[in-house]
């Protein structure tokens, strides 16, 4: 059993749908991570929150909206995407702050955009 | 800004053998953290082993091992008595301080019966 949980595994969803994916985490951690993960790509750093504030927004489309309600939850709200998107999005958590060490990850979401 | 970088696509190994992997970073840091992320078929990232770069000592968890040589920036994996569940993408990474991990590309390890 994973102390990080997301939701929906798997999501195909139309360009002109709003759609959200669920992030839960369950370890203590303060520090939270959207990565996407296309075939034959590195991992890509979307978004890092540390103590329920942004930190980090790597250049993401503001087709993908972030919101993090406590340090236990993370969202990550979709729409008018594009085909392109589609790729596997994978939560991170880690314990955050000035020692921060291993992120542990949940199963990802596949997102297929049509 | 640091840099993971895993030079090998793809590797494959006998089972029952040992197998290496290879990774190299570049900070100007001297405290950092180094990871080995496992991604099965399943999708789920894994920790595998961590290093802290303080530690002169190379990390070892039961069949799995670092060679971690930090004047050289370099940091193998090395995997013994190979099994079939040891087949996935593994993923160097690196972190610093408060930041956020940073990956290599990784590499695809394929078991052969």
């Amino acid at each position: 059993e994973t102390g990080v949980t997301q939701t929906p595994r798997h999501l195909v969803m139309g360009m002109t749908n709003k759609k959200s994916l669920k992030c839960e985490q369950h370890l203590g951690h303060n520090a939270m991570y959207w990565y996407k993960q296309s075939a034959k790509k590195p991992l890509e750093l979307m978004f890092v929150y540390n103590f329920k504030e942004q930190t980090e927004n790597n250049s993401v489309p503001s087709r993908f909206s972030p919101e993090c309600p406590n340090s236990s939850h993370l969202f990550l709200h979709l729409h008018t995407l594009q085909p392109e998107d589609s790729a596997l999005y994978l939560c991170a958590s880690s314990p955050g702050g000035l020692k921060n060490t291993e992120a542990f990850f949940g199963q990802g979401t596949r997102l297929t955009v049509v | 800004a640091q840099t993971v970088t895993q030079s090998q696509p793809e590797m494959s190994v006998q089972e029952a053998e040992t197998v290496t992997l290879s990774c190299t970073y570049d900070t100007s840091e001297s405290d950092y953290y180094l990871f080995w992320y496992k991604q099965p078929p399943s999708r789920q990232m894994i920790l595998v082993i961590r290093q802290e770069a303080y530690k002169q000592q190379n990390a070892t968890e039961n069949r799995f091992s670092v060679n971690f040589q930090k004047a050289a920036k370099s940091f193998s994996l090395k995997i013994s008595d190979s099994q079939l569940g040891d087949a996935a993408m593994y993923f160097c990474a690196y972190s610093f301080g408060n930041e956020k991990l940073t990956f290599g590309t990784g590499t695809r390890l394929t078991i052969i019966p």
